[in-house]
C-alpha cells in the first residue's frame, strides 16, 4: 500500500516570510496524482495545490507552490509571503489511478504576526 | 461555485445508537467516498460508492458501516451500533469520475460525538 510521510508535525513562520512543509511517499505506481489540502480549524479539507507525476513542471497556485522530486518520491509544498489565515493543518495525499486517497499524517502550521 | 454539504454539523449519539450522516455531493458528480479523521490523526479512506453499489472498502468499514444513496442527490453513511472510538470528523467526498486527473471535492465535515 502507499504510505504519505509528513515528518513535521508542527511548523512556523513569521507573517510575510517563506515557509516549507515537507511531504515523502512510497509507491510502484509511475502514474499518480499528489494534492496538498489545507484544514482550518473549522475541519473543512480545502483544496491548496495539486500535482500531475507525469508533469515535470512544478505547480504554482498563487502564492503556493510544490517542489516535485519524483525520483526521491518528495513533495514539498512552499507557501510565500505568508499570511494569518494560513495557519491550518496542512495534510499531503497521495491518489493513485484506483480509488483511494493516502494522507499524510498533517503538519500544524503557525503564522507568527 | 457547486459544493459538497453535509448534514448534521455536529451529531451527538449514545453508544449502541444508530446514527445517519447526510451528504449532498456536487450534482454531476458520480462518484462519492466517505472518510474518517479521528481527532489529532490522519484523513482515513472509508469506502467509495459508484452506480449505487460499494468500489472500494477499506478495513474500517466493517458490518456496523453502510452507505446508501436513497435519492437522485443524498449520499448516506449509517452507523448501525455506534462505539466510543466512532467519535470522528466525517467527511463525504465526490468527483465526476475516476480519471486520475479528476479533481475530488470534500465536504465540510460532521463531528460525531459518541457518549
Amino acid at each position: 500500500a502507499q504510505t504519505v510521510t509528513q515528518s513535521q508535525p508542527e511548523m512556523s513562520v513569521q507573517e510575510a516570510e517563506t515557509v516549507t512543509l515537507s511531504c515523502t511517499y512510497d509507491t510502484s505506481e509511475s502514474d499518480y496524482y499528489l494534492f496538498w489540502y489545507k484544514q482550518p480549524p473549522s475541519r473543512q479539507m480545502i483544496l491548496v495545490i495539486r500535482q500531475e507525476a507525469y508533469k515535470q513542471q512544478n505547480a504554482t497556485e498563487n502564492r503556493f507552490s510544490v517542489n516535485f522530486q519524483k525520483a526521491a518520491k518528495s513533495f514539498s509544498l512552499k507557501i510565500s509571503d505568508s499570511q494569518l489565515g494560513d495557519a491550518a493543518m496542512y495534510f499531503c495525499a497521495y491518489r493513485s489511478t484506483g480509488n483511494q486517497f493516502y494522507f499524510g499524517t498533517g503538519t500544524s502550521l503557525t503564522v507568527i504576526p | 461555485e457547486p459544493e459538497v454539504t453535509q448534514t448534521p454539523s455536529h451529531q451527538v449519539t449514545q453508544m449502541g445508537q444508530e446514527v445517519i450522516l447526510r451528504c449532498v455531493p456536487i450534482s454531476n458528480h458520480l462518484y462519492f467516498y466517505w472518510y474518517r479523521q479521528i481527532l489529532g490523526q490522519k484523513v482515513e479512506f472509508l469506502v467509495s460508492f459508484y452506480n449505487n453499489e460499494i468500489s472500494e472498502k477499506s478495513e474500517i468499514f466493517d458490518d456496523q458501516f453502510s452507505v446508501e444513496r436513497p435519492d437522485g442527490s443524498n449520499f448516506t453513511l449509517k452507523i448501525r451500533s455506534t462505539k466510543l472510538e466512532d467519535s470522528a470528523m466525517y467527511f463525504c467526498a465526490s468527483r465526476v469520475t475516476r480519471e486520475v486527473t479528476d479533481t475530488q471535492y470534500f465536504g465540510p465535515g460532521t463531528r460525531l460525538t459518541v457518549l
